[in-house]
């Protein structure tokens, strides 16, 4: 059974380039999350859809982040332009319903911003 | 404003002697909790959930205390063993608000 698969697993680029992260859920599952994860700020939640419907962007940090999620078996976080600080972990996390279910978390994609 | 905190960065047990990892919130809504493991280089993974109705769950070596008028909850390991060694999320949740609220992660670390 395929878990979260999230790619590319590691980026690096330039300043100011545009970043696209990408993320396929577990087939079934109707919610999903984008996480950043830094030394600085922990595991810090940045968008949630509910059946590809955007629910929560409040913690999207600003306007050059956007995330979409045009099926349920496909979703992007773009990054655009890319900063340095905006380097760190990103994970996309799934899960089967809104009510007392876990997250299944795919492994990250590592981003580094030189 | 830190809804989740674990309040210890890293914890370091002996093999064989109990884990206790600790959580602390300040939302009464939450009344469901998790705990994850994360290994480097992994996404974290579910280890053990207790709703507000409960006081405690157990599961294999693993339980959740959880106490709701200290607004803290606890997992313990016992035994702990190596292979527990990784970092632990504390995450709470309001049911229907479809989102977690994770705190900072605890490293533990068990020595053989």
């Amino acid at each position: 059974d395929a878990g979260v698969i999230q790619s590319p697993r590691h980026e690096v680029t330039e300043m100011g380039q545009e970043v696209t992260l990408r993320c396929k859920p577990i087939s079934g599952h109707n919610s999903l999350f984008w996480y950043r994860q830094t030394m600085m700020r922990g595991l810090e939640l940045l968008i949630y859809f509910n059946n590809n419907v955007p629910i929560d962007d409040s913690g999207m940090p600003e306007d050059r982040f956007s995330a979409k999620m045009p099926n349920a078996s496909f979703s992007t976080l773009k990054i655009q332009p890319s900063e340095p600080r905006d380097s760190a972990v990103y994970f996309c996390a799934s899960s089967p319903t809104q009510v007392y279910q876990p997250q299944h978390f795919g492994d990250g994609t590592r981003l580094s911003i030189l | 404003d830190q809804q989740v905190k674990q309040n210890s960065p890293s914890l370091s047990v002996q093999e064989g002697r109990i884990s206790i990892l600790n959580c602390d919130y300040t939302n009464s809504m939450f009344d469901y909790f998790l705990w994850y493991k994360k290994y480097p280089a992994e996404g974290p993974t579910f280890l053990i959930s207790i709703s507000s109705i409960k006081d405690k769950n157990e599961d294999g070596r693993f339980t959740v205390f959880l106490n709701k008028s200290a607004k803290h909850l606890s997992l313990h390991i016992v035994p702990s063993q190596p292979g527990d060694s990784a970092v632990y999320f504390c995450a709470a949740s309001v049911t229907n608000a479809g989102k977690s609220t994770f705190g900072d992660g605890t490293t533990l670390t068990v020595k053989p």
